[in-house]
C-alpha cells in the first residue's frame, strides 16, 4: 500500500509560476522525501526534510512538513521548462521508502 | 563519476523465462534496493540489502529473487512465477546512517517487457 498520496495528479503551468503540490500521509515517520523523475529516467533526490522539521530551502524548492496534519507540500517557484517532470514524495520509516503515485508537472513555455 | 549503473535499459522475456537485472554502484554505499514502477503508480519496493550477503523482503517480493554477493552489485533475478512482469524496474542505493535518513540515489531503470 502507498503511504504518501500526492495532490494534484497532474498540474500544468506556465514558464515563471509558481507550481504547489501537496502530499499526505497515514503513519508516523522519521522523514519525508521529495524525488524527481523525468520520463523514462530514474529518480532524482531533491530534498529530505527530518520529523522535527518544518520548513526547507533548496535553490527554487521549498517544502513545508506538517506532522500534526500528516502533509507536506512543495512549492517551485519562477518554474521553467526543464521542471517538466514527475514529482514523488516518500515517507522513511527506518530507512523503508514508501512512495505516493506522483504529480505529473508540465510547463510551458 | 559515481553512480548506479543497470542494465540493460530494454529486456523482453519470454513465458517461463527467467530474467536477470543488472545493477552495479560505485558510491560505496552499504544498502541497496529494488523497486518496481508501473505506469501512473508509485515505486514498489521489491528487495533490499543493507550489507553483503545479506538482504530483505519488500512488498512485492513473490516472483523475484537477489543475491547480494559483492557490495557493489544487487542482481534482479525474474522468475517465471512472476506473472505480470512488465514493468519499468529501478534500482537505487544509499548510505546507511544512524537516524536511518538518508536519500536513495537511482539508476535509470531497466524496462521489462513480455514477448
Amino acid at each position: 500500500s502507498q503511504q504518501g498520496e500526492e495532490d494534484p495528479q497532474a498540474l500544468s503551468i506556465q514558464e515563471g509560476e509558481n507550481a504547489t503540490m501537496n502530499c499526505s500521509y497515514k503513519t508516523s515517520i522519521n522523514n519525508l522525501q521529495w524525488y524527481r523523475q523525468n520520463s523514462g529516467r530514474g529518480l532524482v533526490h531533491l530534498i529530505l526534510i527530518r520529523s522535527n522539521e518544518r520548513e526547507k530551502h533548496s535553490g527554487r524548492l521549498r517544502v513545508t512538513l506538517d506532522t500534526s496534519k500528516k502533509s507536506s507540500s512543495l512549492l517551485i517557484t519562477a518554474s521553467r521548462a526543464a521542471d517538466t517532470a514527475s514529482y514523488f514524495c516518500a515517507t522513511d520509516s527506518w530507512g523503508k521508502l514508501q512512495f505516493g503515485a506522483g504529480t505529473q508537472v508540465v510547463v510551458t513555455p | 563519476d559515481g553512480g548506479i549503473t543497470q542494465s540493460p535499459k530494454y529486456l523482453f522475456r519470454k513465458e517461463g523465462q527467467n530474467v536477470t537485472l543488472s545493477c552495479e554502484q560505485n558510491l560505496n554505499h552499504d544498502a541497496m534496493y529494488w523497486y518496481r514502477q508501473d505506469p501512473g503508480q508509485g515505486l514498489r519496493l521489491i528487495y533490499y540489502s543493507q550489507i553483503v550477503n545479506d538482504f530483505q523482503k519488500g512488498d512485492i517480493a513473490e516472483g523475484y529473487s537477489v543475491s547480494r554477493e559483492k557490495k557493489e552489485s544487487f542482481p534482479l533475478t525474474v522468475t517465471s512465477a512472476q506473472k505480470n512482469p512488465t514493468a519499468f524496474y529501478l534500482c537505487a542505493s544509499s548510505i546507511v546512517g544512524q537516524a536511518w535518513g538518508q536519500p536513495q540515489h537511482f539508476g535509470d531503470g531497466t524496462r521489462l517487457s513480455i514477448l
